[in-house]
C-alpha cells in the first residue's frame, strides 16, 4: 500500500507568523505532488502543485520537495486566519494520475 | 479548471436503499475519479470512470455495491447500492482538466450522504 503520511494537528500559530507543514511519502515512482485545503464542509480546493526538487512559491505560499528523502513540504507566510484549515498531501500514484492523499493536517490561524 | 457540478449535494437515505450521484462537467475531459471522504477521514479512490467502458475499481471497491456509469467525456454517475450506515460518507467527483498536462486534480462540491 503506497502512503502518504501527515502529522494530524492541529497546528496553532498566531497570525503573521509562518506555518509549516509536512508530508512523506511511501512509493518512489511518483513524480507530482500537491497541495490541497480543504475547509470544513467544503471540497478540496488545489492551491499548490510541484514536480521538481527545491522549491516553488507562489504567494504567500512556498512548496518544498525532495525526493531523495521523500518529503514534501507547505510553508504559508504571514499566516491569516482565513488560512484556517485541513491542508492534504496529495502524490500521484505510479505514472498515472490518480492522486493518494494524506489524512491531512489541521491548521488553526489565531489572531 | 473545469466547473464540476454534483448531484445532489447531500442526502439522507435509508438502509438498504440505493442513491445515484450525478457529475457534470462544462468541458471534454479523459481523466474522471470518484472518491470517498469518510467522517474525519481523507480522500479514498473509488475508482476510474472510463468513457465508454467499465470503470476501474480500487482495491475494496467492487462494480456491484458502486456501479459507475460514463457515456461520454462530460458526465458521470456513480451509485451506491443496498446502502448501509458505514456509506455515511462525502463522494467527490474529480477531473484533470484538459488543457493541465501537469495532472491537477479538480474536485466538485462532493455529496454528502448520509444512512440511517
Amino acid at each position: 500500500q503506497k502512503e502518504v503520511e501527515q502529522n494530524s494537528g492541529p497546528l496553532s500559530v498566531p497570525e503573521g507568523a509562518i506555518a509549516s507543514l509536512n508530508c512523506t511519502y511511501s512509493d518512489r515512482v511518483s513524480q507530482s505532488f500537491f497541495w490541497y485545503r480543504q475547509y470544513s464542509g467544503k471540497s478540496p480546493e488545489l492551491i499548490m502543485s510541484i514536480y521538481s526538487n527545491g522549491d516553488k512559491e507562489d504567494g504567500r505560499f512556498t512548496a518544498q520537495l525532495n525526493k531523495a528523502s521523500q518529503y514534501v513540504s507547505l510553508l504559508i507566510r504571514d499566516s491569516q486566519p482565513s488560512d484556517s484549515a485541513t491542508y492534504l498531501c496529495a502524490v500521484n500514484r505510479g505514472s498515472g494520475y490518480a492522486l493518494n492523499f494524506g489524512k491531512g493536517t489541521s491548521l488553526l490561524v489565531t489572531p | 479548471s473545469a466547473v464540476i457540478s454534483q448531484k445532489p449535494s447531500r442526502d439522507i437515505c435509508q438502509r438498504g436503499t440505493s442513491l445515484t450521484i450525478q457529475c457534470q462537467v462544462d468541458s471534454q475531459v479523459t481523466m474522471m475519479f470518484w472518491y470517498r471522504q469518510q467522517p474525519g477521514q481523507s480522500l479514498t479512490l473509488i475508482a476510474t470512470a472510463n468513457q465508454g467502458s467499465e470503470a476501474t475499481y480500487e482495491s475494496g471497491f467492487v462494480i456491484d455495491k458502486f456501479p459507475i456509469s460514463r457515456p461520454n467525456l462530460t458526465f458521470s454517475t456513480l451509485t451506491v447500492s443496498n446502502m448501509s450506515p458505514e456509506d455515511s460518507s462525502i463522494y467527490l467527483c474529480s477531473v484533470v482538466a484538459e488543457n493541465a498536462n501537469t495532472g491537477e486534480l479538480f474536485f466538485g462540491e462532493g455529496s454528502r450522504l448520509t444512512v440511517l
